[in-house]
């Protein structure tokens, strides 16, 4: 099993801002992913973040609003930029260990953009 | 395209009854099925999984059921209580990707 800390657990930001969210877990892994839950849907893959290579994003997502950094096997930042009221939403990072256990996921993130 | 269908956004069922959620999906292709558990302000925990080539799984007060023909599954939970009281996603695996259907919210009353 893995646990994960996020931070911040959550944050009201102005439009036109940025916010960058914290991922830490307390083993290493090679992937960790990033989601994002908009209100009264399921949730979305943004991207999967791997140690040592660009990150991989999703249909509808992209580098230049959701840059993410993983600089060590056990972190990683998601920056939600130059946001608008459409950004709101809980954001989590997770992590596959393996098996058919699925992924381990941190409590998440809830950003409500004005 | 949803692949992972839940079309039941919410649940209420009397402790100590089965309580069952359903789900269906579209893609073929997934290789293993999930359920995740979620409370408010905390993220989704893994509950229980069947891979594509059983058609039952047990743990406990827990039983998922998937049926390949008619691409459906379900989860059900024997006797219910309280604090199974939760959203309750159906996910679609395959090869470390998962799918995620909109949840359940069961309500369980005492």
């Amino acid at each position: 099993s893995a646990v994960i800390s996020q931070k911040p657990s959550r944050d009201i930001c102005q439009r036109g801002t940025s916010l960058t969210i914290q991922c830490q877990v307390d083993s290493q892994v090679t992937m960790m992913f990033w989601y994002r839950q908009q209100p009264g849907q399921s949730l979305t893959l943004i991207a999967t973040a791997n140690q040592g290579s660009e990150a991989t994003y999703e249909s509808g997502f992209v580098i230049d609003k959701f840059p993410i950094s993983r600089p060590n096997l056990t972190f990683s930042t998601l920056t939600v930029s130059n946001m608008s009221p459409e950004d709101s939403s809980i954001y989590l990072c997770s992590v596959h260990m393996g098996g058919l256990e699925g992924q381990y996921f941190g409590p998440g993130t809830r950003l409500t953009v004005t | 395209d949803q692949q992972v269908k839940q079309n039941s956004p919410s649940l209420s069922v009397q402790e100590g009854r089965i309580s069952i959620l359903n789900c269906d999906y579209t893609n073929s292709m997934f290789d293993y099925f999930l359920w995740y558990k979620k409370y408010p302000a905390e993220g989704p925990t893994f509950l229980i999984s069947i891979s594509s080539i059983k058609d039952k799984n047990e743990d406990g007060r827990f039983t998922v059921f998937l049926n390949k023909s008619a691409k459906h599954l379900s989860l059900h939970i024997v006797p219910s209580q309280p604090g199974d009281s939760a959203v309750y996603f159906c996910v679609g695996g395959s090869q470390g990707n998962l799918i995620f259907g909109k949840g359940t919210k069961l309500s369980v009353k005492p």
